[in-house]
């Protein structure tokens, strides 16, 4: 399909575990964002890239939380020694251009993460 | 201060009937963007309506429409004709221009329940 992929779709690690989530945007696009999403809640923004450039990582909770995406397209978020409040749901979205109002985020199925 | 308020967790609504979903939102931006997402049991979210802060005209989008009151700060969800495929949790989510990642900003949603 054209839509954006994520993959793996479920990951259950050990507390301390690395973790690293892949997100395919649709091609072409130009923007990806990453968001988490706790249960029962509403995403939450954590980083923003335009083509290769990391624009915005506000939104990472600690230095454990790292995001590339080298070549513009694919995007890896990477968590290092997960902890049980990292388990949420990885929400991927990827939009045309580089900015404006209108502009429509579409998002991934998610990664669901689960740490023991 | 929360900038997406969604103040009904729940909802239920006879099938073929319209249901209002509430959103009141806070921004100083003059000029900004309402979004509503439907994110289904599979985890997907579905873009579904858009609404700019300058529209003089409620966004329709076939059997959704926005009830937009800009003095109020609120943008509403109307599902006209309910159907089963309309249970899913609905998020209320905004952009604003001051923003330079025009990431969005969601609220905690609403679970919306049609009954056969």
């Amino acid at each position: 399909g054209a839509g954006v992929s994520q993959s793996p779709r479920y990951k259950v690690a050990k507390r301390g575990q690395d973790v690293a989530l892949r997100c395919d945007p649709i091609s072409g696009h130009v923007s990806l964002f990453w968001y988490q999403q706790a249960l029962g809640q509403g995403p939450e923004f954590l980083t923003y890239f335009q083509n290769e450039a990391q624009l915005d990582k506000s939104g990472l909770p600690s230095d454990r939380f790292f995001a590339e995406r080298p070549e513009g397209s694919v995007s890896t978020l990477k968590i290092q020694r997960t902890q049980q409040e990292d388990s949420a749901v990885y929400l991927c979205a990827s939009s045309v251009l580089a900015g404006g109002l209108v502009e429509t985020q579409y998002f991934g199925p998610g990664t669901r993460l689960l740490v023991l | 201060a929360q900038k997406i308020t969604q103040t009904q967790p729940g909802m239920f609504v006879q099938e073929k009937e319209a249901v209002t979903l509430d959103c009141t939102y806070d921004t100083s931006d003059q000029s900004y963007g309402l979004f509503w997402y439907k994110q289904p049991s599979s985890g997907e979210m579905i873009f579904l309506i858009y609404q700019g802060s300058y529209d003089e005209q409620n966004a329709t989008e076939g059997r959704y429409s926005l009830n937009f009151q800009k003095a109020r700060k609120s943008a509403n969800l109307v599902i006209s004709a309910s159907q089963l495929g309309d249970s899913a949790m609905y998020f209320c989510a905004m952009r604003e221009r001051m923003d330079s990642s025009y990431k969005l900003i969601f609220g905690s949603g609403t679970r919306l329940l049609v009954r056969p």
